[in-house]
């Protein structure tokens, strides 16, 4: 069955440092990935998917199927980072997104 | 474009009662989804829906609940005789386009809290 795990309920940094949220998969065929966050008082929002291979905010994310891993990253973390992030997957012909339980980032001043 | 709208925010329903709740997808958007998210968990696919047809209910408890999403109006998600374990919040995404597509990003709505007493 496909699965995501986002290990880390919670994640402290300091600003300027830099982040990494980690987010494993497992799927045996090409699934997309998705990065998912939510702002305080906000509505869940797409952050960033694999596919589109692009830097959003400063964070990139990198599909790696070896280590079916596919890790948030941003190197100098900023307050207004702060929120909770969702990596989710989905898989060619299904209409299901798996989502983690998610990691809550604080960046603090 | 005032995104994905999900009313009530919040329901309070007694053991027993019937909970229904309502997503409207943004303009232009024929595909929803529903979700479920239990505290401490991720958000759970419950069903995927387009005008007036269910493509996938896998995800939906086989007894008391339901889904609609009619040609005109919103999509309604019904629980009948809710429990305390119906208790989460519930979820709504809007696409425009088919799931697989470049068009399939899913939208978020703010989402229902139902609390069972």
């Amino acid at each position: 069955a496909q699965r995501v795990t986002q290990p880390e309920k919670l994640l402290s940094v300091f600003k300027g440092a830099p982040v990494e949220l980690k987010c494993n998969y497992s799927y045996s065929g090409s699934p997309e990935l998705f990065w998912y966050v939510q702002y305080s008082r906000q509505r869940l929002q797409l952050l960033l998917r694999h596919i589109s291979r692009e830097s959003i905010k400063g964070f990139t994310a990198d599909l790696n199927k070896g280590e079916t891993s596919f890790h948030l990253k941003k190197p100098f973390a900023q307050e207004e980072d702060s929120a909770m992030y969702y990596c989710a997957l989905t898989t060619s012909g299904t209409y299901k997104y798996i989502f983690g339980t998610g990691t809550r980032l604080k960046v603090l001043a | 474009n005032a995104g994905v709208m999900q009313n009530p925010r919040h329901l309070v329903r007694r053991r027993g009662q019937e909970a229904r709740l309502r997503c409207s997808p943004m303009k232009g958007h024929s595909h929803v989804y529903w979700y479920r998210q239990l505290p401490e968990e991720g958000l759970k696919f419950m069903v995927y829906l387009q005008k007036e047809n269910i493509i996938d209910e896998s995800g939906m408890p086989k007894e008391r609940f339901s889904a609609e999403f009619p040609k005109e109006g919103p999509s309604i998600l019904r629980i009948q005789q809710v429990v305390r374990g119906d208790s989460a919040a519930y979820f709504c995404a809007s696409s425009p386009g088919q799931p697989g597509t470049s068009t399939d990003t899913q939208y978020f709505g703010p989402g229902t809290r139902l609390t069972v007493l």
